[in-house]
């Protein structure tokens, strides 16, 4: 079956303008999880959703960032005003149920320039 | 929070001969600790897990190890071969918390 999807593959965008990144998580998948990697490091939380529902929003870097997910499925991520730090791939994640180490299935990530 | 160091950063090792990358977490609550393996330019994968009630796990050439009261769990690639070649990442989770903490990967090299 089809993987989780994401959408724009690549961004560059001007310092000061917003983004919106998109994620299509497996289909049935209850959990989506979004993450962050910057060049070489390893992937930071950002935040997730069960269901429709973000509990805890304490992981994403700022006030700039914020996200959502409608019908259970398709989620996008905003950045407001982006800055040059905000310059990653960001990867969207889907897993079956949220918790008790249901395995996290990847999407292939968009990668955003900050000019 | 949880905080996961991963050693070494690089880890160069013959073909056919045995790799091990390592990894510390702190919050003794986590309870799952995944493997992911990231080619260049491609998705991570999961490639073996472990939960906190068993000690090791093993999948053909790949184990992973648990010492709980350590905090500190590896994996180890058996009879390397080049394509395990790649980043690897370990991560943690609570299993009910936040999402997975990454360490920050370990670039392996197989010398031909």
């Amino acid at each position: 079956g089809a993987g989780v999807s994401q959408s724009p593959s690549n961004k560059v965008t001007e310092k000061g303008k917003d983004v919106e990144l998109r994620c299509d998580p497996i289909s049935g998948h209850t959990a989506l999880y979004w993450y962050r990697q910057s060049l070489g490091q390893g992937l930071e939380f950002l935040i997730y959703f069960q269901g429709n529902s973000a509990p805890d929003k304490s992981g994403l870097p700022s006030d700039r960032f914020s996200a959502e997910r409608t019908g259970g499925s398709v989620s996008t991520l905003t950045i407001q005003r982006t800055q040059q730090e905000d310059s990653a791939v960001y990867l969207c994640a889907s897993s079956l149920y949220y918790g008790q180490g249901y395995e996290q299935y990847f999407g292939p990530g968009t990668r955003l320039t900050v000019t | 929070g949880e905080n996961v160091e991963q050693h070494p950063s690089t880890l160069s090792v013959q073909e056919g001969d045995s790799a091990v990358i390592k990894c510390t977490y702190s919050d003794s609550a986590s309870n799952y600790f995944p493997w992911y393996k990231q080619e260049l330019g491609k998705r991570p994968q999961l490639i073996i897990d472990i939960r906190s009630n068993v000690g090791e796990k093993k999948d053909q050439r790949i184990a992973v190890t648990l010492n709980k009261t350590a905090k500190h769990f590896s994996l180890h690639i058996t009879e390397t071969q080049p394509e395990d070649s790649a980043v690897y990442f370990c991560a943690a989770s609570e299993g009910g918390a936040d999402g997975l903490t990454f360490g920050k990967g370990t670039h392996l090299i197989i010398q031909p």
